[in-house]
């Protein structure tokens, strides 16, 4: 069965600097990869996706994330945080018949 | 703007009362998937649709079912609410692998 992890509960990063968000999958075939943010009180919003080809992919708000498949990994990055980037983020893989399995989500705390 | 919209945001209902949470889509999707999310425990599954009237169990059914009797509405229904489901309920709809589109959530309170 696919599972996620992300091992970090709880980040706190100083505005301006990078930022980097852990994720490890467990999936029998080529997954696919997701990252969503939730603002407090907010629905999750997609930040963005791997399905194939280039394994570094560009999403919204300056986010990228590199699939590597030696390491089951989908890390999510920031050259530089934003106060606004304070959030819950989530890391997600598509599982059978259209199934997305969450991992347990990230808080990322930004201090000025 | 494509939208998933939750009739509620917030919901206060009382120990054995029945609840329905309502989900509405307009994008033409053909899945739609109920998901409750806890501190610590991420999002997890408890119904998805990939069809009307077409319904599957998730990871964690007991204690709600669903109904879908038009494609572009899910519902949720709590047949007995207990203290133990105070939570997030979050909907999303689909139309392939390629991601979700998520409501804003209802947080469900039972007292």
């Amino acid at each position: 069965a696919q599972s996620v992890t992300q091992p970090d509960i709880h980040i706190t990063v100083s505005e301006g600097a990078s930022l980097e968000l852990r994720c490890n999958y467990s999936y029998g075939a080529t997954p696919y990869l997701f990252w969503y943010v939730q603002s407090p009180g907010q629905g999750l919003q997609l930040l963005l996706k791997y399905f194939s080809g280039d394994t570094l992919v560009q999403g919204i708000k300056g986010f990228e994330a590199e699939f590597k498949r030696s390491q089951s990994s989908f890390n999510l990055r920031k050259p530089s945080v934003h106060w606004s980037d304070a959030a819950e983020y989530f890391c997600a893989v598509g599982g059978h018949g259209n199934k997305l399995v969450f991992g347990a989500g990230t808080i990322l705390r930004v201090k000025s | 703007d494509v939208k998933v919209t939750q009739s509620s945001r917030y919901l206060v209902k009382r120990t054995g009362e029945k609840v329905f949470l309502e989900c509405v889509q307009d994008m033409d999707h053909e899945n739609m998937f109920w998901y409750r999310q806890d501190p610590g425990l991420g999002l997890r599954l408890i119904y998805f649709s990939y069809d009307v009237k077409m319904k599957e169990k998730g990871d964690i059914p007991e204690g709600y079912s669903v109904s879908r009797e038009k494609k572009e509405r899910f519902s949720l229904i709590l047949e007995s609410a207990s203290t133990n489901q105070t939570s997030m309920y979050l909907c999303a709809s689909s139309s392939s692998e390629l991601g979700y589109t998520f409501g804003s959530g209802t947080r469900l309170t039972v007292v």
